[in-house]
C-alpha cells in the first residue's frame, strides 16, 4: 500500500517567513509533486521532480523553492511566506513505470498571517 | 501547454439518481485521463481511469467516456448514494513529464 506523508497536517507563520513543507514516500517512486488546492482554483501543479536532485517548474512557481535531496524526500520552500501563500499544500508521488497513477499525502493547511 | 476546462461545478442530485461530469482538454497527444474523488477533508483519490486506445470503462457504479475527436471526456456516476458526496477532479496527461493538469474540480451533492 502506498503511503506518503507530509509533516504537518496544520501550519501557521507570520509574513517574512521561511516555510518548509516535507513530504515523504515510501514506495520508491520516481516522481514527486506539489500542488496547491485553492477553492474554485482546482488543484494547481508548483513544481515537479522526476528524479533525485532534479527538478522543473510547474504551473505557478513564483515564490516557491524544492529540494530533492534522497529519493522518498521532497521539501517545498517559501523563501519568505506572504498572506496570498495561504493554502492547503498537496504532495504526490508516481512511478514511472508503474502506470500514471498519483498517491497524494494528507495535505499541509498553511495560514500565513 | 494543456488546459483542462470541467463543468459543472456543483451539482445536486437526489439518491438514486445518476450524475455526469464533463471535461475538455486541449493537447491532442494527452494520453491518460484519471478522475478523483476527494471527500471532505480527506486526500484525493484515484476512482477512475482511461486511457487514449479505449472509448469507455466501467467499474460498478461509474464510468468513463472518452472522445478523443471533440477532446472531451465524462465521468458517470448511476444510482447515486449520499456517499458518492464528494469534490471529484478530472485531469489529463501533459504529453512529455509525468504530470497532470487538473480540473477545477465538480462538488456532488447527493440528498437522501
Amino acid at each position: 500500500d502506498v503511503k506518503v506523508t507530509q509533516s504537518s497536517r496544520y501550519l501557521v507563520k507570520r509574513t517574512g517567513e521561511k516555510v518548509f513543507l516535507e513530504c515523504v514516500q515510501d514506495m520508491d517512486h520516481e516522481n514527486m509533486f506539489w500542488y496547491r488546492q485553492d477553492p474554485g482554483l482546482g488543484l494547481r501543479l508548483i513544481y515537479f521532480s522526476y528524479d533525485v536532485k532534479m527538478k522543473e517548474k510547474g504551473d505557478i512557481p513564483e515564490g516557491y523553492s524544492v529540494s530533492r535531496e534522497k529519493k522518498e524526500r521532497f521539501s517545498l520552500i517559501l523563501e519568505s511566506a506572504s498572506t496570498n501563500q495561504t493554502s492547503m499544500y498537496l504532495c504526490a508521488s508516481s512511478s514511472t513505470g508503474a502506470g500514471d497513477e498519483q498517491y497524494f499525502g494528507p495535505g499541509t493547511r498553511l495560514t500565513v498571517t | 501547454g494543456e488546459n483542462v476546462e470541467q463543468h459543472p461545478s456543483t451539482l445536486s442530485v437526489q439518491e438514486g439518481d445518476s450524475a455526469v461530469i464533463k471535461c475538455t482538454y486541449s493537447d491532442s497527444a494527452s494520453n491518460y485521463f484519471p478522475w478523483y474523488k476527494q471527500e471532505l477533508g480527506k486526500r484525493p483519490q484515484l476512482i477512475i481511469d482511461i486511457r487514449s486506445n479505449v472509448g469507455e470503462k466501467k467499474d460498478q457504479r461509474i464510468a468513463v467516456t472518452l472522445n478523443k475527436t471533440a477532446k472531451h471526456f465524462s465521468l458517470h456516476i448511476t444510482e447515486t448514494q449520499p456517499e458518492d458526496s464528494a469534490v471529484y477532479f478530472c485531469a489529463a496527461k501533459d504529453s512529455g513529464y509525468s504530470t497532470l493538469t487538473f480540473g477545477k474540480g465538480t462538488m456532488l451533492l447527493v440528498s437522501p
